[in-house]
């Protein structure tokens, strides 16, 4: 079966500092991989996703980056963290072929002080 | 207009009763239809999918799409206050993503 993760679960980060949010998918091959952002009392936003190694969509342009070193790890990043990223991150995953059902993960909860 | 649209609620039930919530989409061409159920401070969790015009049953769950009005909903019956959490509508519209509402709080009092 497959198994998504995620880390860590919560971030406590300064403003201006970097951010490396790390997500990897179990049990399958060439999933297709979402970052979602999620502030408080809000919906999901889509903020990158990718369709193979390398390949990276970006949503929402923004300070944020995403990376997809290898087939099932995918990456967010940021070089400095503004007060507004503050949320609660998460990753997803999906067969690369319809219907596109998505799977989360546990989520990263991130506070910028 | 949003492309997915739910009522943000509140929705308040006794427990025991039928939750009816409902969401409506605007891409005609909309293949996949998915509910997910998140608790709070946790993540969404996938409780059913539809595809074509009809009802589908899962245990207590029911989800009914009605792609003429462009339309889905999701039943629970006899609600349990574990059942209290905020319900989710995502769409697959013929791309790899897919449209989430922003979602309807459900609460089942006892």
């Amino acid at each position: 079966s497959q198994t998504i993760h995620q880390w860590p679960a919560t971030l406590v980060q300064p403003v201006g500092s970097p951010l490396s949010l790390e997500c990897t998918v179990e049990g399958t091959s060439n999933p297709n991989l979402y970052w979602y952002r999620q502030a408080a009392g809000r919906g999901l936003q889509l903020l990158f996703y990718s369709v193979g190694i390398g390949q990276i969509s970006s949503e929402v342009p923004q300070n944020l980056s995403a990376s997809r070193p290898q087939d099932r790890q995918f990456i967010l990043s940021s070089k400095k963290l503004l007060l507004s990223d503050s949320g609660f991150y998460l990753c997803a995953w999906s067969l690369d072929s319809g219907p596109y059902e998505q799977y989360f993960g546990p989520g990263t909860r991130l506070t910028v002080t | 207009q949003k492309e997915v649209e739910q009522n943000s609620g509140p929705l308040s039930v006794p427990e025991g009763a039928i939750a009816s919530l409902n969401c409506t989409y605007s891409d005609r061409g909309s293949q996949s239809f998915f509910w997910y159920r998140q608790y709070s401070g946790k993540s969404p969790e996938l409780i059913m999918s539809i595809y074509s015009n009809g009802d589908k049953e899962d245990g207590r769950f029911t989800a009914q799409l009605n792609k003429a009005s462009q339309y889905v909903s999701l039943l629970i019956r006899d609600s349990q206050p574990s059942d209290s959490a905020t319900y989710l509508c995502a769409v697959n519209t013929r791309t790899d993503k897919l449209i989430f509402g922003t979602g309807t709080r459900l609460q089942v009092f006892p």
